[in-house]
């Protein structure tokens, strides 16, 4: 059975792009969740998902990002006009419910 | 408030010996879970443990242990006989009362570096 799947591991973006980070969950979780880890900061939950549904999205920033997890094919995290900022180790974990998570390798975006 | 405080920063260590990576917690619930994950240097997050708040027995696993104590709000992790393998990040984590996983409250983590 294979993990979560994150792509691409690592994002160079420039000022002002957009990132599109995709996360494929683990084969029968139907939960998705969108992790930021910044250096010093610790994982802060971004966004939870459920197939075509956001449930919880009160970590996720108003403007330029948004989320997604379509009926079919991975989820997607993007982000519009990407800033400095924003750099950072994107995780993307699933479940099948209520029980641990299970992490992908990340997405670690670069802004320049 | 819920918070969750990984006091050590870094630690190094030689191999073969033990080391305890320690974890507060604070949550005014009754009903919570603690985790650890274990964060190696390629980066992903591999799920070690979860323990509910309604048991406190220790548990063991290889040369992994943790000690949970309600009385301190405190989960422990101790690694006996170290490895270089055992060297990453190690974060605890709290999920507190009713609701799912977003709830998790993370640790900054402790940075454990085994040297031969």
């Amino acid at each position: 059975n294979a993990g979560v799947m994150q792509n691409p591991r690592h994002l160079v973006r420039r000022r002002g792009q957009e990132a599109r980070l995709r996360c494929s969950p683990m084969k029968g979780h139907s939960h998705v969740y969108w992790y930021r880890q910044l250096p010093e900061e610790g994982l802060k939950f971004m966004v939870y998902l459920q197939k075509e549904n956001i449930i919880d999205e009160s970590g996720m920033p108003k403007e330029r990002f948004s989320a997604e997890f379509p009926k079919e094919g991975p989820s997607i995290l993007r982000i519009q006009q990407v800033v400095r900022g924003d750099s950072a180790a994107y995780f993307c974990a699933s479940s099948p419910g209520d029980s641990p998570l299970h992490f992908g390798n990340g997405t670690r975006l670069t802004v320049t | 408030a819920q918070k969750v405080t990984q006091a050590q920063t870094e630690i190094s260590v030689v191999e073969k010996e033990d080391v305890t990576l320690d974890c507060v917690y604070e949550t005014r619930d009754t009903t919570y879970y603690l985790f650890w994950y274990k964060q190696p240097p390629s980066g992903e997050l591999v799920f070690l443990i979860r323990r509910n708040s309604f048991d406190e027995q220790n548990e063991i696993s290889g040369r992994y242990s943790w000690n949970f104590q309600k009385s301190t709000s405190s989960f422990n992790f101790t690694i006996t006989a170290s490895q270089v393998v055992d060297s990453a990040v190690y974060f605890c984590a709290l999920k507190s009362g009713a609701g799912n996983n977003r709830k998790l409250i993370w640790g900054l983590g402790t940075s454990l570096a085994v040297n031969p």
